[in-house]
C-alpha cells in the first residue's frame, strides 16, 4: 500500500499570499488530520476530517481552513500568509477513529517558507 | 487539561548503551491512548506504538520496550543496545477518546532528540 502522500514537498511564498497544500491518504483511510510543526510551538493539531466533515479544529485563526473530498483526499488552505506560518505541515490518515484500534500514519510533510 | 511532558530535550549516548526516554501525561479522561512516534531528519513521523488506558501491560518489540504506569501517569520508552540509526527526535503523544472515541487528535510532547554516537 502506498503511504500518505503530501504535495508539494517544499513551497516558498511571500507575506500576504495564500497557499493550498494537498494530502492523499492511504487507500481505504477515511480520516485525515493536519498538524503544524514549528521550532517554537512544536507539533500542533490543526483540524481533522472524516467523510468530508470537519470533526475537530485546533486553536488556529480563521486564515487556516481545510476540506476533504469524497475520495478522502484533503486540502488545507492558508490565506494572507504571515512570517509565523513558516512551518512543516504534516498530514496523517487512519481508517477511522481511536476506538477502531487503528493508528494514524503520517506523510513526509510540506515545508512552507514565508519570505 | 491535556498535556504531555517530555522533560529531556536532548540525550546523547554511545552506541550499544541503553537509553530511556521519559514521558509524563495529564488527562481527565478515563479512556485515552498513548503513542510514541519517531521523526528522522527526513521529517516523516513514524508510528512506533499505541497503548490504550486500560492496558498497562509493558510491551517489548525487538530492542524497543515501553513501560506504562497509570499510577505515575508515565509512558516511558527504552531502547536497548542503541544504534546510530536510532538517532532521531522521539515524540510521545496523547489522544483522548472524546465522544465515543470519535477523534484522532493527538497532543504531542515537545520531543526528545536522541543522538547515538558511534
Amino acid at each position: 500500500k502506498a503511504g500518505v502522500t503530501q504535495t508539494p514537498r517544499y513551497l516558498i511564498k511571500t507575506r500576504g499570499q495564500q497557499v493550498t497544500l494537498s494530502c492523499s491518504p492511504i487507500s481505504g483511510h477515511r480520516s485525515v488530520s493536519w498538524y503544524q510543526q514549528t521550532p517554537g510551538q512544536g507539533l500542533q493539531f490543526l483540524f481533522e476530517y472524516f467523510s468530508e466533515t470537519q470533526r475537530n479544529k485546533g486553536n488556529f485563526p480563521g486564515r487556516f481552513s481545510g476540506r476533504q473530498f469524497s475520495n478522502s483526499r484533503s486540502e488545507m488552505n492558508v490565506s494572507t500568509l504571515e512570517l509565523g506560518d513558516s512551518a512543516l505541515y504534516l498530514c496523517a490518515s487512519s481508517e477511522g477513529f481511536q476506538d477502531s484500534n487503528q493508528p494514524q500514519h503520517f506523510g513526509d510533510g510540506t515545508r512552507l517558507s514565508i519570505l | 487539561a491535556q498535556k504531555v511532558t517530555q522533560a529531556q530535550t536532548e540525550i546523547s549516548v554511545v552506541e550499544k548503551e541503553d537509553v530511556t526516554l521519559d514521558c509524563v501525561y495529564e488527562t481527565r479522561d478515563t479512556t485515552y491512548y498513548l503513542f510514541w512516534y519517531k521523526q528522522p531528519p527526513s521529517g516523516e513521523l513514524v508510528f512506533l506504538i499505541r497503548r490504550n488506558s486500560f492496558d498497562e501491560q509493558n510491551e517489548i518489540s525487538g530492542r524497543y520496550s515501553w513501560n506504562f504506569q497509570k499510577s505515575t501517569s508515565s509512558f516511558n520508552f527504552t531502547i536497548t543496545a542503541s544504534q546510530v540509526v536510532d538517532s532521531a527526535v522521539y515524540f510521545c503523544a496523547l489522544s483522548e477518546a472524546g465522544y465515543g472515541g470519535a477523534t484522532n487528535k493527538l497532543i504531542f510532547g515537545t520531543g526528545t532528540l536522541l543522538a547515538v554516537q558511534p
